[in-house]
């Protein structure tokens, strides 16, 4: 079965500042995605950023980036210039790839809570 | 906007009754919805998966006769705590999964309170 692991708890970083989120995963699969949600206190799940497993290239969107190492299996998120609205739980997730089974399901990591400080 | 929209955003029932919760995609058809259960400071856990047109497919641990889950249609999924209890209560969110590059996108998300 598929296992996602983010180990910090909570992280800090100063407003304009560069901070990164860990995240590791376990799978036998070699087709599958992997996804940032973001989580702020409305609770509402937000889409930061989608990584196909098949593409090396690391996926970015504006101030958010991955360092996708497939080997390894590590998917961190890298924040650049931090914002005040940049506050929220991070959820690291994995699907895999086929579509269907009973396994075709989002798995996410315990989740990250990220204070930006002003 | 919103690619999936869900509803109630709050629901307040009384011990003993049955709430529904809708989940609908917006401009696009769901094959796969999943139905989650978060608790408060934790990660969001999968209570079933939803095919349309066929049974739904539980986790381990979901009673399947307490929560129904029913994906009549390419677009709505909807789930039915029967018989709730204020163990019940929680926030509760959907997603649907959208055919192109399996992204997966979430409702608003619901928030139950049985009393």
């Amino acid at each position: 079965a598929q296992t996602v692991t983010q180990s910090q708890p909570e992280m800090s970083v100063q407003e304009a500042e560069t901070v990164t989120l860990s995240c590791t995963y376990d799978t036998s699969e070699s087709d599958y995605y992997l996804f940032w949600y973001k989580q702020p206190p409305s609770r509402q799940m937000i889409l930061v950023i989608r990584q196909e497993a098949y593409k090396q290239q690391n996926a970015t969107e504006n101030r958010f980036s991955v360092n996708f190492q497939k080997a390894a299996k590590s998917f961190s998120l890298k924040i650049s210039d931090s914002q005040l609205g940049d506050a929220a739980m991070y959820f690291c997730a994995y699907i895999k790839g086929r579509r269907g089974g009973s396994n075709y399901k989002l798995t996410f990591g315990k989740g990250t809570l990220l204070t930006v400080n002003p | 906007g919103a690619v999936v929209s869900q509803h109630p955003s709050w629901v307040i029932c009384k011990s003993g009754t049955s709430v529904k919760i809708e989940c609908r995609s917006l401009d696009f058809q769901a094959t796969t919805m999943f139905w989650y259960r978060q608790f408060p400071k934790q990660s969001l856990m999968l209570m079933a998966t939803s095919n349309e047109g066929s049974k739904a497919t539980y986790e381990q641990g979901v009673e399947k006769d307490k929560f129904l889950i029913n994906h009549a249609s390419l677009t709505l999924s909807t789930l039915t705590v029967t018989s709730a209890h204020p163990e019940d209560s929680s926030f509760y969110i959907c997603s649907a999964a959208f055919v192109s590059g399996n992204t997966i996108y979430f409702g608003e998300g619901s928030w139950l309170t049985v009393v």
